[in-house]
């Protein structure tokens, strides 16, 4: 099992917001990052250290972060963005690198 | 504009080994670190395995360890994965991604189209 926790589905209704959250001892000291992945593609970043959007990256994709969870917001969600999320950061021991178990976001 | 190609998988018997490649172009490639990571399909992400720009650390997730080494020839601009006693849950696609990063961190900037690696008898 990961030792970061993702809810496995999430839904969101067309323009609302959602948080999609990761939880994790290690989250408290370590950022998370976080992916976007549609079927048959290869993950995309699209948050990554405190609330950082790569280039191309809309800005209604935000990050934050409290104590052990980290969570990922879509503010106004759009049919393109139904897709599985996953997030990143470091193990416990900070030696090695984890995913959460991601989470498949369903826009109605 | 950043490319990543992995190449070399295949269908493979329990026990054997194989070796992946990823050959990389459209940045500097000793700047970063470099990783792969796998994906059973319609399953979750795995990390796997990273190495810093120069391979002075180099790390592996805990159920690849002994088994896998990761490596990179910087004059080559080439990644590579060195697979031996494969199990079957080995089987998967198995990604090459560019760091953010010299070290070994994250985040996973850049990602490949990936190689499948079946493990079969």
């Amino acid at each position: 099992s990961s030792e970061l926790t993702q809810d496995p589905a999430v839904s969101v209704a067309l323009g609302q917001t959602v948080r999609i959250t990761c939880q994790g001892d290690s989250l408290r000291k370590y950022d998370a990052n976080w992916y976007q992945q549609k079927p048959g593609q290869a993950p995309v970043l699209v948050i990554f250290g405190k609330n950082n959007r790569p280039s191309g990256i809309p800005g209604r994709f935000s990050g934050s972060s409290s104590g052990n969870t980290a969570s990922l917001s879509i503010t106004g969600a759009r049919a393109e963005d139904e897709a599985d999320y996953y997030c990143n950061s470091r193990d416990s021991s900070g030696k090695s690198l984890v995913f959460g178990g991601g989470t498949t976001l369903t826009v109605l | 504009e950043v490319q990543l190609v992995e190449s070399g998988g295949g269908v493979v018997q329990p026990g054997r080994s194989l070796r992946l490649s990823c050959a990389a172009s459209g940045f500097i490639f000793d700047d970063y670190a470099m990783h792969w990571v796998r994906q059973v399909p319609g399953k979750g992400l795995e990390w796997v395995a990273g190495v810093s720009w120069n391979s002075a650390t180099i790390a592996y997730g805990d159920s690849v360890k002994g088994r896998f080494t990761i490596s990179r020839d910087n004059a080559k601009n080439s990644l590579f994965l060195q697979m031996n006693s494969l199990r079957i849950d080995d089987t998967a696609l198995y990604y090459c991604v560019k760091d953010r990063m010299l070290a070994v961190a994250g985040p996973f900037e850049h990602w490949g189209q990936g190689t499948l690696v079946a493990v079969s008898s």
